[in-house]
């Protein structure tokens, strides 16, 4: 199974940060990413699919990167809504795998 | 409007069988993947299992043999059979579709592995 690593486990920023977040990916998965919002007692938000393009509905905000093994999740000015957990997840086959989270927390 | 509306959650024995639904309005579940993912409390996601568009279905290793996904067309509903629990089966368990990436959840439903 093709593992994924987010990095940072936690990050406390403030509103209007630009907040980063890093997955890692063991094996290349070209472009097969998505990044999910989640927030305590729901289920999971899509907001990036196929590494960089934004969901329907999704703010302008968001945004994501990469290729291969490296991608990233950018929130360009974080708002108040946005402190949530956030998922990446390879999508390679049916076998689909998840980043262990990444939590947005306020400073 | 696309839903997606999970039932059948509930506190169950280990060794014990438990079947999961999914309702779907909106969309045709027929014509696209469907999948479960669960979530342990405090954890995080995990794909369980995922059906074809063609009936074909595929599990994840920790389930597989116990675990049976199903789909009813004409109700327009998706099944998760769990068979021989485990107390690592506790979880959310959410129905999603319609690709490899999940643009539809469910709400969830909380199946408690305990004796």
């Amino acid at each position: 199974d093709i593992q994924m690593t987010q990095s940072p486990s936690t990050l406390s920023a403030s509103v209007g940060d630009r907040v980063t977040i890093t997955c890692r990916a063991s094996q290349s998965v070209s472009s097969w990413l998505a990044w999910y919002q989640q927030k305590p007692g729901k289920a999971p938000k899509l907001l990036i699919y196929k590494a960089s393009s934004l969901e329907s509905g999704v703010p302008s905000r968001f945004s994501g990167s990469g290729s291969g093994t490296e991608f990233t999740l950018t929130i360009t000015s974080l708002q108040p809504d946005d402190f949530a957990t956030y998922y990446c997840q390879q999508y390679t086959s049916y076998s689909v795998t998840f980043g262990q989270g990444t939590k947005v927390e306020s400073k | 409007e696309v839903q997606l509306v999970e039932s059948g959650g509930g506190l169950v024995q280990p060794g014990g069988s438990l079947r999961l639904s999914c309702a779907a309005s909106g969309f045709t579940i027929s014509a696209n993947f469907m999948s479960w993912v669960r979530q342990s409390p405090g954890k995080g996601l995990e794909w369980v299992s995922t059906i074809y568009s063609g009936g074909a279905t595929y599990y994840a290793d920790s389930v597989k043999g116990r675990f049976t996904i199903s789909r009813d067309n004409s109700k327009n509903k998706l099944y998760l059979q769990l068979s021989n629990v485990r107390a690592e089966d506790t979880a959310v368990y959410y129905c999603a579709g319609d690709a490899y990436y999940y643009d539809k959840w469910g709400q969830g439903t909380l199946v408690a592995v305990s004796s």
